[in-house]
């Protein structure tokens, strides 16, 4: 089975500093990749997803994440933070040419934004 | 469309109480699950469906259950409600095919056993 490691379950910036959310996967063949965002009292929102075109994946509200084969990577970045940033945020994995649909999520990393 | 919807939006049960947590898709999505969040513990699936009459077991399917008579509807019944049972629950739903595959989530149930 598929697992979804996110380093830092906090992570602290301050408003405008760089946003960096890690996330890991275990899968010898790369995955389909999702960071999903979930605000206070939400439910989950898609930020972005990585499926098999561009290894750098554009997201909204600024943020990004490149894929990196060899690193086994998904990392979430977004150059400067906005207070409305502060959320926790979840990196997902699904098995490629799976026909269940299933979904592996991390533990979640909850991103606080100092003023 | 309204998406993924899910009621109640809060519930509080005594222990032993049973009771059905209501899930609805109108987009005509195969797939339908059900999850559940701690804190510190990501989501977990409960269970799964990939179709009308098509269940299965998730991560952590002791003390609930399923059923999916139709694409739109996806309840999960608590049988014999326990403390740990106390969390958020979520229900999403999906296409099942196709690189372009995200799950929807429905706004979540937060539930508390006493």
């Amino acid at each position: 089975a598929q697992s979804v490691t996110q380093l830092g379950s906090h992570v602290s910036v301050s408003e405008g500093a760089l946003v960096l959310l890690r996330c890991n996967y275990s899968s010898s063949v790369p995955p389909y990749l999702f960071w999903y965002v979930q605000y206070p009292n939400q439910g989950l929102q898609l930020l972005l997803k990585y499926t098999s075109a561009a290894t750098l994946v554009k997201g909204i509200n600024g943020f990004e994440a490149e894929f990196k084969k060899s690193e086994t990577s998904f990392h979430l970045t977004k150059p400067s933070a906005h207070m409305s940033d502060a959320a926790e945020y979840f990196c997902a994995v699904r098995d490629r040419g799976s026909t269940l649909g299933r979904l592996y999520f991390g533990r979640g990393t909850q991103l606080t934004v100092w003023p | 469309n309204a998406g993924v919807t899910q009621t109640p939006k809060f519930q509080v049960l005594k222990t032993g109480q049973s009771m059905t947590l209501q899930c609805a898709q109108d987009m005509n999505h195969e797939y339908m699950s059900w999850y559940r969040q701690d804190p510190g513990m990501g989501l977990r699936l409960i269970h799964y469906s990939v179709g009308a009459g098509i269940t299965d077991q998730g991560e952590v399917p002791n003390g609930y259950n399923v059923s999916r008579s139709t694409t739109e509807d996806f309840p999960l019944r608590l049988l014999s409600a326990a403390p740990s049972q106390t969390s958020v629950y979520f229900c999403a739903s999906s296409i099942l095919a196709g690189d372009s595959y995200e799950q929807y989530f429905g706004p979540g149930t937060r539930l508390t056993v006493t």
